[in-house]
């Protein structure tokens, strides 16, 4: 079955320093979505890429999702405390049903 | 409503006892997921529904797990006699459809099993 992989699992970084997670899915994805999870929280959609090699800007984080749309990045410029939390992607099958996430990627920021 | 809304946010069951997980999804929303989050891990696809029914029931993880949803709306997902393994977050989500639609999530319901 389709599965959905992101590296790292975790990343410790400085304030002020930049921050990448990646998104490799086993089979191509119709469309890949971007969902950070606060401590406690409960994940919350941040993004949606459709097109094979689209990029979106979001303030300081960038989303970019790959040619052949199996994979995805996101990107975080000079990450804040703010920034802390799980950073999941998640995408749909071609046939548009079967949605699967990431297992994640947990940032912590030092202030 | 203007969310999706799960109830109870917590709960505290023995071992062996019932529980029922209600979802009740954003209005208009015809696909509804269930998925289960233990303490620091990922999220499990657990179940999905398009309006009632369910044509993928794979990640339920035992037949103790059911889920069902009435009238394309509210759906509980339910879980017979609970296991301490049970104890996780059951988050519920909802969107406008299958396919391509932004899928917004509920609080969840924090289980524990004693």
């Amino acid at each position: 079955g389709q599965q959905v992989m992101q590296i790292p699992q975790y990343q410790h970084v400085q304030e002020g320093e930049d921050f990448t997670t990646y998104c490799n899915s086993s089979t191509t994805l119709s469309n890949i979505q971007w969902y950070k999870q606060r401590p406690g929280g409960h994940p919350v959609f941040l993004i949606q890429l459709v097109k094979s090699g689209e990029v979106k800007k979001q303030k300081r984080l960038t989303f970019q999702f790959g040619e052949a749309k199996k994979n995805s990045s996101l990107h975080i410029t000079a990450t804040q405390t703010t920034d802390v939390g799980t950073y999941f992607c998640a995408g749909f099958d071609n046939d548009g049903q079967n949605f699967v996430f990431g297992p994640g990627t947990r940032l912590s920021v030092l202030p | 409503g203007a969310g999706v809304s799960q109830s109870p946010s917590n709960k505290v069951t023995e071992k062996g006892k019932d529980v029922e997980l209600r979802c009740d999804p954003i209005s208009g929303h015809t696909a509804l997921y269930w998925y289960r989050q233990s303490l620091g891990q990922g999220l499990e696809f657990l179940i999905y529904f398009q309006g009632n029914s369910a044509p993928d029931k794979s990640g339920l993880p035992s037949d103790r797990f059911s889920a069902e949803r009435t009238g394309g709306s509210v759906s509980t997902l339910t879980i017979q006699r609970t296991q301490q393994e049970d104890s996780a977050v059951y988050l519920c989500a909802s969107s406008l459809m299958t396919g391509y639609n932004t899928i917004y999530f509920g609080e969840g319901s924090w289980l524990t099993v004693v």
